[in-house]
């Protein structure tokens, strides 16, 4: 049953700390996207890749986020320095190519990072 | 640009009750259109999709119609159970290119069913 990794779960930090926040998309799809999701905002899409590079990232605030995809294995997100208002759920999602059995119509969402930011 | 526009929420409502949410997109063409739902603690499952003008998504007794002429996709299902509890996320589909895969999401609508 193919699905979407996150680590870790629950993540709870301090003020000021760095926080890495890994998914592993399902093997095969070769675009990976990153949400926030907060009461307030709701869902909101951060950036997103596609084969490995970097397709859009406007919505991710660039003095202290950071997204890469090191392999096709692993996407990242990074937050330095964290802050209280980043407290939210992250959401990794990976899709497509319509080749390799995938549609680029449908994402697949892992089960979320819960970040605390005290 | 393109948008997603939900009815608002929460919707509360009995067990075996009617349920429909509204949703109308803006589009420059013909997207495709999604429900997705999230379940507590989970991250959005694709419910259901259609692809082109007047095609019908259905599943697990959920169903939405694309209507072009109004520019709409409502959820609707005839007899909610206290498990359909959750919310309920519209969204669409158009663009080439970089945009190809890129889904535009509606608000979300948070559904409660008591027993």
């Amino acid at each position: 049953d193919a699905r979407v990794t996150q680590t870790p779960r629950h993540k709870v930090t301090e003020m000021g700390q760095e926080v890495t926040m890994r998914c592993q998309p399902i093997l095969g799809h070769n675009t990976v996207f990153w949400y926030r999701q907060t009461m307030m905002q709701g869902l909101e899409l951060l950036a997103y890749f596609r084969n490995r590079a970097p397709l859009d990232d406007s919505g991710m605030p660039k003095d202290r986020f950071s997204a890469e995809m090191p392999d096709a294995t692993l996407a990242t997100l990074k937050i330095q320095p964290s802050e209280p208002r980043d407290s939210a759920v992250y959401f990794c999602a990976s899709g497509g190519p319509p080749q390799g059995g995938g549609s680029y119509n449908e994402q697949f969402f892992g089960p979320g990072t819960r970040l605390t930011v005290l | 640009g393109d948008s997603v526009t939900q009815m608002e929420g929460p919707v509360t409502l009995s067990e075996e009750a009617f349920l429909t949410i509204n949703c109308t997109y803006t589009a420059t063409g013909y997207p495709s259109l999604f429900w997705y739902v999230q379940y507590p603690g989970e991250g959005l499952q694709l419910l259901l999709k259609a692809t082109k003008a007047d095609d019908k998504g259905s599943n697990k007794g959920f169903e939405a119609t694309y209507r072009k002429e109004t520019t709409s996709f409502h959820l609707e299902k005839g007899s909610v159970q206290v498990s359909d509890s959750a919310v309920y996320f519209c969204a669409l589909h158009f663009g080439g290119g970089t945009s190809y895969g890129k889904l535009t999401f509606g608000q979300g609508t948070i559904l409660t069913v008591h027993p």
